[in-house]
């Protein structure tokens, strides 16, 4: 069945460190690409989505590129702040329904 | 517009004993989910919903757990009896069909002790 493997974390950085989350998925159909934050207490929000190859999601400075000759959807940053800390969920869905399946998160911790 | 609205945020509860969850989705969702979030990992799929009818349930634990949408609208999870192991944050999202952007709830922290 389909699937999403990201990196393990946690992850600590400096702040204004450049961040790269990978992400590689598995699927029988062609899929919606997603990444997800959860911020400390918070509940998961839709950070960038991409929904077929070569599309480049971005948001609040983070960037997704769907790559399908990989099957990659790696997360990166160039500068990243204190603000950032918090748990990053890769996702994908399937067109033919609306099932979603999520990777099992990275933690990202940033230093000052 | 309000997101999706999820009650209660935390319960405690002892083993054996049954809870529930409640869940509002956006209006005019028609694809509602319920994901189960152990601590560490990524959320896991309960059960979906498109209107009141359950498409995916492959995931639900039948023997214990029981879920609804009456009239397509708004969404309870039921456990009962509750185990230790069903410890865990139970989410709730919604989506609008052929969207696959889901939109989740804060959700609810179990605690069975």
């Amino acid at each position: 069945g389909d699937s999403v493997t990201q990196m393990e974390g946690p992850v600590t950085l400096s702040e204004e460190a450049f961040l790269t989350i990978n992400c590689t998925y598995t699927a029988t159909g062609y899929p919606s690409l997603f990444w997800y934050v959860q911020y400390p207490g918070e509940g998961l929000q839709l950070l960038l989505k991409a929904t077929k190859a070569d599309d480049k999601g971005s948001n609040k400075g983070f960037e997704a590129t769907y790559r399908k000759e990989t099957t990659s959807f790696h997360l990166e940053k160039g500068s990243v702040q204190v603000s950032d800390s918090a748990v990053y969920f890769c996702a994908l869905s399937d067109r033919k329904d609306d099932k979603i399946i999520f990777g099992k998160g990275t933690r990202l911790h940033i230093l000052p | 517009e309000a997101g999706v609205v999820q009650s209660p945020r935390y319960k405690i509860i002892e083993k054996k004993q049954p809870v529930a969850f409640w869940c509002n989705p956006i209006s005019g969702h028609n694809t509602l989910y319920w994901y189960r979030q152990n601590l560490g990992q990524g959320p896991e799929l309960l059960i979906r919903y498109e209107n009141e009818e359950a498409v995916d349930d492959s995931q639900l634990p039948k023997d214990r757990f029981s879920a609804e949408r009456l009239k397509g609208v708004d969404s309870t999870l039921k456990i009962q009896p509750a185990e230790l192991g069903d410890s865990a944050v139970y989410l709730c999202a919604s989506s609008a069909v052929g969207s696959g952007e889901a939109f989740f709830g804060q959700g609810t922290r179990l605690t069975v002790v």
